[in-house]
């Protein structure tokens, strides 16, 4: 049964409107949460982090919002760029550092 | 800024061979893991080690084995490569976020 769920394949986003990237987890056990962001044949990168105590971190352009009750994390990217365009993991661990299970992932589109 | 490299970016192997994925890390960090990314299924974990010597069986062990001799250095062996092994190798390693590596196209024939 999948522990960290992405149940939307793909999203589509106008050039400086809000992209919106949702993720449910199953394991009230988790406690640290992760975005990555992924281009092909490339490793993917670390966006953004949030721990369980807090339910909102903003760096930059990206900003994650954690509701432990509801076991759902987003991710806001605003504006949105042609840049953006990439494929999305969701991450999900019992601490940092350790181990981590992963969504399917969301691929953004960006168009100009 | 964290370097994570792994030996190869493509390799082509034989069903039945022994096949070797190096990754090394620069940052002194503790926690190392390997995953393999394949088209739906997102990123699963095969191995992972949170210190020398020592390797814990991810979600998907079989079929793979793993060294780490030393601290910045972690292995992942195929004992006998399988076509359904073809798949994107990904490495990473921790202190906090994981840092991953370019990854390994890895085919099977």
């Amino acid at each position: 049964d999948q522990q960290v769920k992405q149940n939307s394949p793909s999203l589509s986003v106008q050039e400086g409107r809000i992209s919106i990237l949702n993720c449910d987890y199953t394991n009230s056990m988790f406690d640290y949460f992760l975005w990555y962001k992924k281009y092909p044949a490339e490793g993917p990168t670390f966006l953004i982090s949030i721990s369980s105590i807090k339910d909102k971190n903003e760096d930059g352009r990206f900003t994650v919002f954690l509701n432990k009750s509801a076991k759902h994390l987003s991710l806001h990217i605003v504006p949105s760029q042609p840049g953006d365009s990439a494929v999305y993991f969701c991450a999900a661990g019992l601490q940092a550092g350790t181990a981590l299970i992963f969504g399917k992932g969301t691929t953004l589109s960006v168009s100009s | 800024d964290v370097k994570v490299t792994q030996s190869s970016r493509y390799l082509v192997k034989r069903t039945g061979e022994k096949v070797f994925l190096e990754c090394v890390q620069d940052m002194d960090h503790e926690n190392m893991f390997w995953y393999r990314q394949d088209p739906g299924l997102g990123l699963r974990l095969i191995y992972f080690s949170y210190d020398v010597k020592m390797k814990e069986k991810g979600d998907i062990p079989e079929g793979y084995s793993v060294s780490r001799e030393k601290k910045e250095r972690f292995s992942l062996i195929l004992e006998s490569a399988s076509t359904n092994q073809t798949s994107m190798y990904l490495c990473a390693s921790s202190q906090y976020e994981q840092y991953f590596g370019p990854g390994t196209r890895l085919t099977v024939t």
